[in-house]
């Protein structure tokens, strides 16, 4: 069965820092995708990063990065410069064919 | 391009009573995905509508049901609530693919009393 962990209820880093938010996944699939969401408190899902199970590459999408060890079966979201916006709830996913899964999320805190 | 859109945003119902809620997708995208989400259980996925059939289905109780009409716009359904019901019923829109991305709409705040 298809399983997403992420281990780290809440996390704190100061403005202009980068912080690691952790995400592990298990899948006997060998086609799935990984995607990083954001929710604030207005409760909306909001989509930042996707990583293939066939891409080669890490993905990137402004401040935002994958780190993704397919090895290792972790996909960890890396926000480069945090500001105080970023302030939110965030949720690793995976996608099967046509089977999605979420973790628990991470609350994340940006101080000033 | 419009994001999804759901409506309503809030609502307030009695046990007993019965819900619809309403999703509209994404310009193109042919999937609608319903989930629910709750402080205890976090977010559960509730079904998966495509071309007007329910595609995948979660393990929830029969009285949550679906439809999906043939401009993918999709509802929701929740008969004789419970207190448990309360959550919040996100619908994210694809196109369809079997692992591309899911956009979510703003939800809908479900309150049972």
């Amino acid at each position: 069965a298809q399983k997403i962990t992420q281990t780290q209820p809440g996390m704190f880093v100061q403005e202009k820092e980068a912080v690691t938010l952790d995400c592990t996944y298990d899948t006997s699939d060998p086609s799935y995708g990984l995607f990083w969401y954001k929710q604030p408190s207005s409760g909306e899902m909001i989509f930042l990063i996707y990583q293939g199970s066939y891409d080669q590459q890490n993905a990137t999408e402004g401040r935002y990065s994958l780190n993704f060890q397919k090895a290792r079966k972790s996909a960890n979201l890396v926000i480069s410069a945090s500001q105080l916006g970023d302030s939110a709830m965030y949720f690793c996913a995976m996608r099967a064919p046509f089977d999605m899964r979420f973790g628990a999320g991470t609350r994340l805190t940006v101080k000033p | 391009k419009a994001g999804v859109t759901q409506t309503p945003r809030y609502l307030i119902k009695t046990r007993g009573q019965q819900v619809t809620l309403s999703c509209s997708p994404i310009s193109g995208h042919r999937s609608v995905s319903w989930y629910q989400q709750t402080p205890g259980q976090g977010l559960q996925f509730l079904f998966e509508y495509f071309s007007e059939t329910q595609r995948n289905k979660g393990n929830f109780p029969g009285r949550f049901s679906g439809r999906q009409f043939s401009n993918s716009r999709s509802e929701m359904n929740v008969s004789t609530l419970e207190l448990g019901d309360s959550a919040l019923y996100l619908c994210a829109s694809s196109f369809g693919q079997a692992t591309d991305t899911q956009y979510f709409g703003p939800g809908t705040r479900l309150t049972v009393l």
